[in-house]
């Protein structure tokens, strides 16, 4: 368990409306990620984090940003959701220098 | 363009035969191969992984095997149990970016 927590774990909003996803770690691990998953398209990384207030962009960031202002918690922000930002939304961490990555448990989100 | 595929949607095997299940990649630059495991509604949980300089890593019931001419892997379960059945992804990263491309997934599942 590398103590990842993920909240709120279901939103439903409507299209517009600003959205605020939580990652939290217990574990003060360097390495921090957002992805979403979609049918058809497995995970896909949207912004990573490799540090306090170090952020990048991954594959699909378009529409999404980030912050880490602490190393325990990495938040993912729709500015104005879309229904295309359906999705499930999951956090990873890294905790070592081979890649492996772990997983919070993730957050459905439903933009109406 | 999908840099790496999971051409089979679903695969269906009889309790302790073996399960295959295969992935492809088209960047040649990928040096790390992961597998991961998710049952509904959990986050993904990392399974095996194997570095590009082998071309088989062994874990219990669980085998790695890379063909990096081919651009191939794939992951053997063996006795597979009913409690493999679950969605299998594919990942790939390469150099130290930690960043992960995951496949789109293939459902599994195991007849007892």
């Amino acid at each position: 368990d590398a103590g990842i927590t993920q909240s709120p774990r279901h939103k439903v909003t409507e299209t517009g409306t600003p959205v605020t996803l939580r990652c939290h770690q217990t574990e003060n691990h360097r390495y921090m990620y957002w992805y979403r998953q979609d049918p058809g398209h497995g995970l896909r990384l949207i912004h990573y984090s490799y540090g306090v207030k170090d952020t990048d962009k991954g594959e699909v960031s378009d529409g999404y940003s980030v912050s880490r202002s602490k190393t325990e918690d990495f938040l993912l922000t729709l500015e104005s959701a879309t229904s295309s930002q359906t999705s499930v939304y999951f956090c990873a961490i890294s905790v070592n220098y081979n890649n492996e990555q772990f997983f919070g448990p993730g957050t459905r989100l439903t933009v109406l | 363009d999908q840099q790496v595929k999971q051409n089979s949607p679903s695969l269906s095997v009889q309790e302790g035969r073996i399960s295959i299940l295969n992935c492809d990649y088209t960047n040649s630059m990928f040096d790390y191969f992961l597998w991961y495991k998710k049952y509904p509604a959990e986050g993904p949980t990392f399974l095996i992984s194997i570095s590009s300089i082998k071309d088989k890593n062994e874990d219990g019931r669980f085998t790695v095997f890379l063909n990096k001419s081919a651009k191939h892997l794939s992951l053997h379960i063996v006795p597979s149990q009913p409690g493999d059945s679950a969605v299998y992804f594919c990942a790939a990263s390469r150099g130290n970016g930690n960043k992960l491309v995951f496949g789109a997934g293939t459902i599994l599942r195991v007849k007892s």
